[in-house]
């Protein structure tokens, strides 16, 4: 089974910073990773997906990565606002049609 | 943008008692998901749909769990008798596509229900 970790926990920044977060996934063959932005008592908000033949995705500010062989993906924010503040989740699809989420790394920028 | 909607935003139900949730996926989606999170802990996978049926389950869906898409716009989460520990924030997803020839296609969710069995 899938077993998706997320670290750190929790990261705290003042404004601007650039800040990398790190999920890493047991199982390499997976189809795609997706990164995911939750707010305190609300739903997930997809932000990247990148397949498993990509490297990495970019959208505005988030650029993400993908490294299928050391089974790892970051997340890089770059000039941090505290609008970024919120939990960031990972999420890896294997060959069933579902997600496995890591736990999450909450984030916290402070102006 | 649409969005997946889901009601109610919090339930309260005494333990033994069924309950449902309610989604509407976003209309030109044809996989429906549910999944669920219990405080302080992961989102975990519960059950996939598609084309009226179930494609995929975990180990959680068990026989007090089911799901419907009643109509044409709703997706329906049904826990027969509820236990305390099915109080968890649930969500529901959709997606274009689910096959793994469309790897590229990201799931929506949706902003959850808080379920609370007391």
């Amino acid at each position: 089974k899938q077993e998706v970790t997320q670290i750190p926990a929790a990261l705290s920044v003042p404004e601007g910073e650039n800040l990398v977060l790190n999920c890493s996934f047991t199982d390499s063959a997976i189809y795609n990773l997706q990164w995911f932005r939750q707010d305190p008592g609300k739903g997930l908000t997809s932000l990247l997906l990148i397949q498993s033949s990509q490297r990495e995705q970019t959208s505005g500010r988030l650029n993400a990565s993908l490294d299928k062989s050391s089974g790892r993906s970051t997340l890089y924010i770059a000039a941090s606002q505290p609008g970024d503040s919120a939990t960031y989740l990972c999420a890896s699809r294997t060959g069933a049609n579902n997600l496995f989420f890591g736990t999450g790394t909450r984030l916290t920028v402070i102006p | 943008e649409p969005e997946v909607t889901q009601t109610p935003s919090h339930q309260v139900t005494q333990m033994g008692q069924e309950v449902i949730l309610r989604c509407v996926p976003i209309s030109n989606h044809l996989y429906f998901y549910w999944y669920r999170q219990i405080l302080g802990q992961k989102v975990e996978f519960l059950v996939s749909f598609y084309n009226n049926e179930i494609s995929e389950k975990s180990e959680i869906f068990d026989d007090q769990f089911s799901v419907e898409r009643p109509d044409g716009s709703n997706f329906t989460l049904k826990i027969r008798s509820t236990k305390l520990e099915d109080s968890a924030m649930y969500f529901c997803a959709s997606s274009v596509h689910g096959n793994l020839v469309y790897s590229n296609q990201p799931q929506h969710f949706g902003d959850g229900t808080r379920l609370s069995i007391l």
